[in-house]
């Protein structure tokens, strides 16, 4: 049973490109999460998705970036527009549901030049 | 505003020493806490998860332990080795299902 599977793990782009970030949960695994670690800081909650739904986006910034959990395929955490800002380690975990301990992956690390 | 904090925030200790990492948090009514390590360019790795009706959970050297009724969780390691050099997050979660983490604790064990 494969872990948390995310790619790339690194990505590059320039100011005012965009980003996609990608994330297969494990088998079985219908809950998505997706964290945002800047540089020498804590992890801080994006959102959580479920199979077509967005349940919680608080963590969100307003503009630029969304998520999806699409019924086939993996989940997308999406950033237009890249500014050096964004530039962070983006991890995401799974879970089977809401309070079952969540596996993170690798995560995918952001530089925007 | 639930928060969590790591102190130190950095320490270094020769090979071999017993250490205790300290992690709190300021609401006591949580659900779990766990204890992750993650190597300089790495991801996650899960250490420990204590359920809030526990006190301690061990693994191997490591042993953690919960307090909550005084917002407080440690991590011991016992008898360090070089490889245990890492950073190490405390991370909290209450009773909906997001994590609020620690910004970390980096260890460096020295030979």
């Amino acid at each position: 049973n494969a872990g948390v599977m995310q790619n790339p793990r690194h990505l590059v782009r320039r100011r005012g490109q965009e980003a996609r970030l990608r994330c297969s949960p494990m088998k079985g695994h219908s809950h998505v999460y997706w964290y945002r670690q800047l540089p020498e800081e804590g992890l801080k909650f994006m959102v959580y998705l479920q199979k077509e739904n967005i349940i919680d986006e608080s963590g969100m910034p307003k503009e630029r970036f969304s998520a999806e959990f699409p019924k086939e395929g993996p989940s997308i955490l999406r950033i237009q527009q890249v500014v050096r800002g964004d530039s962070a380690a983006y991890f995401c975990a799974s879970s089977p549901d809401s309070h079952t301990e969540a596996f993170f992956g690798q995560g995918t690390r952001l530089t925007v030049v | 505003k639930q928060e969590v904090t790591q102190i130190p925030a950095a320490l270094s200790v020769p090979e071999g020493e017993n250490l205790v990492l300290n992690c709190s948090f300021t609401d006591s009514a949580i659900y779990n806490l766990q204890w992750f390590r993650q190597d300089p360019g790495k991801g996650l790795t899960s250490l420990l998860l204590i359920q809030s009706s526990q006190r301690e959970q061990t693994s191997g050297r490591l042993n953690a332990s919960l307090d909550k009724s005084s917002g407080r969780s440690t991590l011991y390691i016992a008898a360090s080795q070089p490889g245990d050099s890492a950073t190490y997050l405390c991370a909290v979660r209450y009773s909906n299902y997001q994590l609020i983490w620690g910004a970390g604790t980096k260890l460096i064990i020295k030979p």
